[in-house]
């Protein structure tokens, strides 16, 4: 198993540019989310998803777009990137056992390290 | 506002050391604390995973505590190596809320 895997590593982008980051799990997960890092803070939720064809907003949705067509991926889409967005984004995955609270153990992706300028 | 607060901000050790550190959280309703290791450049990774009912679990020289009642958890590192120089981050999942609240680390340098 790969695990969660994320591309790219390391991005740079101008103002104003869209981007899609991909993340991608192949441990049959239902639950698969998305963070974002930023220096002396803890990880933030940008937006979640339960299944295929069910996503929901999470701490931080502001800027940001999510589709989960499959199973297996859940790309995360920057609109209209602001210097702001600039931060280290992180996708993890976990199974999914109900209930409203996240039980499981969630594993995460390496990273996409994104500068915006 | 549920927060997850952990102390020190960094800590320096020598090899071979014990060391401990701390995580108080106001996250309610409980449902279950986490402890993860997140290497320089590195997504975190799940040490522990613990509920309301359990106060203590172990991961090899990891050991978290829990006392709900105070709600405060503890990570102790026993021996510790040079491979443990990591920072190490304290989650709370809430009941009823398919959401993680994270706090911002302990930076952990273990120095031969």
């Amino acid at each position: 198993n790969a695990g969660v895997t994320q591309t790219p590593k390391f991005q740079v982008l101008k103002t104003g540019q869209s981007m899609t980051l991909q993340c991608a799990q192949d441990m049959n997960h239902e639950y698969m989310s998305w963070y974002r890092q930023d220096p002396g803070m803890g990880l933030r939720l940008i937006h979640y998803s339960v299944g295929a064809g069910i996503t929901d907003q999470g701490e931080v949705p502001n800027g940001y777009n999510v589709s989960r067509s499959t199973t297996e991926d859940f790309p995360l889409r920057l609109l209209s990137a602001a210097p702001s967005q600039t931060s280290v984004y992180f996708c993890a995955s976990s199974y999914s056992t109900g209930g409203g609270a996240i039980r499981e153990t969630q594993y995460f992706g390496p990273g996409t390290r994104l500068l915006v300028l | 506002k549920n927060q997850v607060e952990q102390s020190p901000q960094s800590l320096i050790i020598l090899e071979g050391k014990n060391c401990t550190l701390q995580c108080n959280y106001t996250v309610s309703p409980f449902s279950n604390l986490r402890w993860y290791k997140q290497d320089t450049g590195r997504g975190p990774v799940s040490l522990t995973i613990m509920t309301f009912s359990e106060n203590t679990k172990s991961n090899g020289r990891y050991t978290a505590t829990l006392d709900a009642d105070t709600k405060q958890s503890s990570l102790h590192i026993t021996a510790s190596q040079l491979s443990d120089s990591a920072s190490y981050i304290c989650v709370v999942s809430e009941a009823g809320r398919r959401a993680l609240t994270f706090g911002s680390g302990t930076r952990l340098q273990v120095q031969p």
